[in-house]
């Protein structure tokens, strides 16, 4: 049982290129998130998808895109990498159901470091 | 005001002695409190949730005062193992707070470092 995986663990990237990073969990759990940490901001929402077959914006959505491909994985896309995207991205998931009161754990993945040169 | 706000430290602290931090939240309709642990250059991991009645895991105490709207977090006879960042996060039930499926909230941490 590895959890929540995501890969690459490192990536750097010039201004304009692609990439996609790939994340996916072993617990069956509904509900999967992407988050992005930077110095001093804490960790912010960028995309999240409540259950498989949706995918809504979270607080920073802009420059990005995602796809639930399945119930296990979670993508994120840079179309077109800024270096303002350079942030440690982490994947999570829970067993939240949408409109459920409670809150279950969120667990995370153990990041990818992108840097945007 | 932001939404929830912790003192970031770093709290510099030695072995075996008592550390609490606290965090505030604004938004009063907050409903579940949680403390999450982040080792250096790793991922956060839920340390506790934080109940009404305030609640203890170990050496751990985790308090909750809704009328001046903090939590707090109370560490005893604390190790160097101790030594991370205390992430504050609370679910507001119902609003999709950063526009978040659950509502949650994290704030930017407390870094404790526990010194031998």
């Amino acid at each position: 049982n590895a959890g929540v995986t995501q890969t690459p663990k490192f990536q750097v990237l010039k201004t304009g290129q692609s990439m996609t990073l790939q994340c996916a969990q072993d617990m069956n759990h509904n509900s999967m998130y992407w988050y992005r940490q930077d110095p001093g901001m804490g960790l912010r929402l960028i995309y999240y998808s409540a259950s498989e077959g949706t995918t809504d914006k979270g607080e920073v959505p802009n420059g990005y895109n995602v796809s639930r491909l399945n119930k296990r994985e979670f993508s994120l896309r840079l179309e077109s990498a800024a270096p303002s995207q350079t942030s440690v991205y982490f994947c999570a998931s829970s067993e939240a159901h949408p409109g459920q009161a409670i809150q279950y754990e969120q667990y995370f993945g153990p990041g990818t470091r992108l840097t945007v040169t | 005001r932001k939404e929830v706000e912790q003192d970031p430290g770093p709290f510099n602290v030695p072995e075996g002695a008592t550390v609490a931090f606290n965090c505030t939240y604004s938004n009063s309709a907050s409903q579940s409190f949680f403390w999450y642990r982040q080792d250096c250059r790793k991922e956060p991991k839920l340390l506790m949730s934080v109940y009404s009645s305030g609640n203890e895991d170990g050496r751990f105490t985790a308090q909750l005062n809704r009328a001046s709207q903090y939590i707090s977090l109370l560490i005893r006879d604390s190790k160097l193992s101790d030594s991370a960042t205390y992430l504050c996060v609370v679910k507001v039930l119902g609003v999709r707070s950063g526009g978040g499926a659950d509502g949650l909230t994290f704030g930017k941490g407390t870094h404790l470092i526990i010194q031998p």
